[in-house]
Parts: C-alpha cells; structure tokens; sequence
C-alpha cells in the first residue's frame, strides 16, 4: 500500500514569507508525527497528533510554527514570517496508536529559507 | 531529559566485513526503540523495531539487540555490501500512553568499500 508522503520534496522561500509543507499518513494511521532535521543534526520532535487533536506540542520552536490536522488524515506545518534558521528537512511520520507503535517516514520536504 | 548518543559518527569498513553499530541513552524507562536507515536526501526507513520486552530482532543481515538497564542497543550487519552504505539512527520512545514520540541520535555515517 501506499506510505506516508509529503509535498512539496522541495521549497526555496525568501526570509519572511510563510510556508506551508503537508504530509499524507498512511490510511488507518491514528498517530502522525512532525520532525525537523538541520543540518549537522539530529532529527527533533516537534508535534504529535492522535486523530485531529495535538496533545504534544513541545517540540514547536516558536510561535511561529503552528500545525493542524484534518481528521485522521492530512497534515499540514505552517511556518510563519520564516527565518533563516528554518532551513532544514521536515519529516513526517504516522503510526498505529495501539501495538508496537512502529513509525513509517516520508520523503520530507527540504526547506531553504534565503 | 532522554539523550541517545551514537559514537562513532563515521565508519568505513571494506567489503564483507562483519560490523556493529552502538546506541546508548540515558533513562531506560523506554516503550521501545527503532533503527532507521537513511540515504542521502531521503528519508527514513525502518529496519528494525525492538519492545522493551524483548532483547532482539532480526531482519536478514541485520540483528538489533537491546539491554534496556544498561542503556544500550546494538545493530549488527552480517557480510556487509556497498548497498549497505548510509546513515543509520537509532531512536527510543518513551514509556508513556500513545504518543510515541522518538528521541534520536545523531546517526553514524556508515562507508562499505568494495
């Protein structure tokens, strides 16, 4: 069956312009989750959803960022007035919420904040 | 807070060579932990997934073993090939309902020379 996918793969924006990048789950995926990857580091939470509540926010690096979700199915990560230090790779992922909770990544989108 | 350390952060190894990638983190109160690899440019793929109940698991030339109380993971290729050439994670969720949020390490960059 299908994976998890996210579009666009790639998304080059000037220095204060918002950006939205969204993420497809895989069907039956209760869980989707919302990662960052800068370069030189290593991947950091920043968004849990379980349906199309967001009991786990933590990871948010400002406010910013903001997240939502419709359903059980599309997410989207809007990124408000971006900064240079936003450029990385998003990735998301979704799981089952019940079992072995085995997360499934997609592609990500890299971002460029010029 | 969980930290999960992944040393070395590069490897190089010829042909063949049989060869273990370490993993260790802080608190052991653990849901379980996942090895991902991940190529240039793309995004994660799940090797193996280990319960906290459970010691190991294999998937082909891959074997992960865990030891939750002393923190530890490893993930052992067998014969390794020039295909097996890329990053690898090791991530850990915590022991707390649904949200199965991962903590990463920094990955280590993995070189097979033909």
């Amino acid at each position: 069956g299908a994976g998890v996918s996210q579009s666009p793969s790639n998304k080059v924006t000037e220095k204060g312009k918002d950006v939205e990048l969204r993420c497809d789950p895989i069907s039956g995926h209760t869980a989707l989750y919302w990662y960052r990857q800068r370069l030189g580091q290593g991947l950091e939470f920043l968004i849990y959803f379980q349906g199309n509540s967001a009991p786990d926010k933590s990871g948010l690096p400002s406010d910013r960022f903001s997240a939502e979700r419709t359903g059980e199915s599309v997410s989207t990560l809007t990124i408000q007035r971006t900064q240079q230090e936003d450029s990385a790779v998003y990735l998301c992922a979704s799981s089952l919420a019940s079992g072995s909770h085995e997360q499934f990544f997609g592609p990500g989108t890299r971002l460029t904040v010029l | 807070k969980q930290e999960v350390t992944q040393i070395p952060a590069a490897l190089s190894v010829p042909e063949g060579e049989n060869l273990v990638l370490n993993c260790s983190f802080t608190d052991s109160a653990i849901y379980n932990l996942q090895w991902f690899r991940q190529d240039p440019g793309k995004g994660l793929t799940s090797l193996l997934l280990i319960q906290s109940s459970q010691r190991e698991q294999t998937s082909g030339r891959l074997n992960a073993s865990l030891d939750k109380s002393s923190g530890r993971s490893t993930l052992y290729i067998a014969a390794s090939q020039p295909g097996d050439s890329a990053t690898y994670l090791c991530a850990v969720s915590p022991y707390t309902g649904a949200n199965s949020k991962l903590t990463f390490g920094k990955g280590i960059t993995l070189s097979v020379r033909p």
